[in-house]
């Protein structure tokens, strides 16, 4: 268990649909990042949050988009959502920079999306 | 553009033997990391290597970084089943990390 939490594990919705991911990081983690993971695509890295602020962005969709809260839990928002955005997407979290971090993200569970 | 490639792809192997993957990638970076991936899972930290010729060793596995090559290993001595799982290596800083395809290894009997 990598400490950390993500809700829900499962969602299946409808095209056009919006739906919203939660991850709650690791205890004292202040970087929060999401990926999708997809067997056409791959692992992609899609957003990246830290201690409350936007700092990288990856492939991530227009349709797509994130925040994290002053509690450091993050919310990844999506919607118009298509067939092609079924896929099981991994919230990570590392320790803040600097004072010997390695920056290793951790992964949590997952929440796999299904669109039906 | 950092590109991160692994091959093989896919590895089938008989418990007992040795074998390595490798993991080229296409840019200068800071680090490189090794994770683990079981079917439907999460991913599980593995290896960070954080400078030319680090090595890093746990069990059955052992990693290895050459920068001027832009090359990790991640060697397998004496495969057992419970080794089997998708192995990634993942290049990146503090900001995002690019995986690598993943090798999908299989260990049997």
């Amino acid at each position: 268990d990598s400490g950390v939490t993500q809700t829900p594990k499962h969602l299946i919705t409808a095209t056009g649909q919006r739906v919203t991911l939660r991850c709650s990081p690791r205890s004292g983690d202040l970087s929060v990042y999401w990926y999708q993971q997809s067997l056409d695509q791959g692992l992609q890295f899609l957003i990246q949050y830290y201690n409350g602020e936007e700092r990288a962005k990856g492939n991530i969709l227009e349709r797509f988009s994130a925040q994290q809260f002053p509690d450091l839990h993050s919310e990844l928002n999506l919607s118009s959502l298509e067939l092609g955005d079924s896929a099981l997407y991994f919230c990570a979290s590392s320790a803040p920079f600097g004072g010997g971090s390695t920056d290793t993200q951790y992964f949590g569970p997952g929440t796999r999306l299904t669109v039906l | 553009e950092l590109k991160v490639e692994q091959n093989p792809l896919f590895l089938s192997m008989q418990e007992g033997k040795n074998y390595t993957i490798y993991c080229n990638y296409s840019t200068t970076s800071d680090r490189l990391y090794w994770y683990r991936q079981d079917p439907g899972k999460s991913l599980e930290s593995l290896f960070v290597l954080l400078s030319n010729g680090a090595v890093k060793q746990e069990g059955r596995l052992m990693a290895s970084l050459d920068t001027k090559a832009r090359l990790s290993t991640l060697h397998i001595t004496a495969a057992v089943h419970d080794l089997s799982a998708t192995y990634f290596c993942a290049v990146g800083g503090i900001d995002k990390l690019i995986f690598g395809t993943g090798t999908r290894l299989q260990v049997f009997p």
